[in-house]
């Protein structure tokens, strides 16, 4: 069955460090993934995708991706983290039985300190 | 352009009452998806829809229906209310469906539904 793990349930960093949320995934064939983003009381914001191509993913407000098939992850980075990105993370991955159907993880929750 | 709408923004119901959702996709969007989000878990598939058709189905009892209209905004019912049905219900839209092509899902804000 395919699956998504974010082994993290909440990843602190300091403002101006660089961030990493981890994801990684089971699927059968090869996989398109995704990061969504969402803040309190709104809904998901799509931030980057994956489907072939470059191994690293550039993405919407400075995130970037890095897909790593040997070790089927995909892992969320971004240089330097900002108060303002705090916030939860979700990655996802495309069912390849259902091409519409995304199964997400159980999100990542983002704590920037300034 | 707007993104996607949902209405209403939250909703209370009792147990075995009945509930609709509506969803409306970007312009120019034709597809509409519909997850559930409960609290503290990531959102889980329910239905897909194009062109006025259902293209996928998650895991969920028949008590949830869905149908597309023909401006490709969307409904989401759902009979005999349970407590556990309490969650965000998230709509999102998609540019286009193709079987072995995934487009980008935009996500409206939800509708918060609690169950009493």
């Amino acid at each position: 069955a395919q699956s998504v793990a974010q082994p993290e349930d909440q990843v602190n960093v300091a403002e101006g460090n660089p961030l990493t949320v981890k994801c990684t995934y089971s699927v059968s064939g090869n996989p398109y993934l995704f990061w969504y983003v969402q803040y309190p009381n709104r809904g998901l914001q799509f931030l980057l995708k994956y489907i072939t191509g470059d191994n690293l993913v550039k993405g919407s407000y400075g995130f970037e991706a890095e897909f790593n098939k040997s070790q089927t992850s995909f892992h969320l980075k971004k240089p330097s983290a900002l108060v303002s990105d705090s916030a939860l993370y979700f990655c996802a991955v495309r069912d390849p039985s259902n091409t519409g159907k995304l199964i997400f993880g159980q999100g990542t929750t983002l704590q920037v300190k300034p | 352009d707007a993104g996607v709408t949902q209405s209403p923004t939250h909703l209370i119901k009792t147990r075995g009452q009945q509930v609709t959702l509506r969803c409306s996709p970007i312009s120019g969007h034709k597809s509409v998806s519909w997850y559930q989000q409960v609290l503290g878990q990531g959102p889980q598939f329910i239905f897909q829809y194009y062109e006025k058709e259902e293209r996928g189905r998650g895991n969920f009892p028949d008590r949830f229906s869905a149908r597309q209209f023909p401006n490709y905004s969307s409904e989401l019912n759902v009979n005999a209310l349970l407590l556990g049905d309490s969650a965000l219900y998230l709509c999102a839209s998609s540019l286009n469906f193709y079987y072995g092509f995934s487009y980008e899902q935009y996500f409206g804000p939800g509708t918060r539904l609690t169950v009493t």
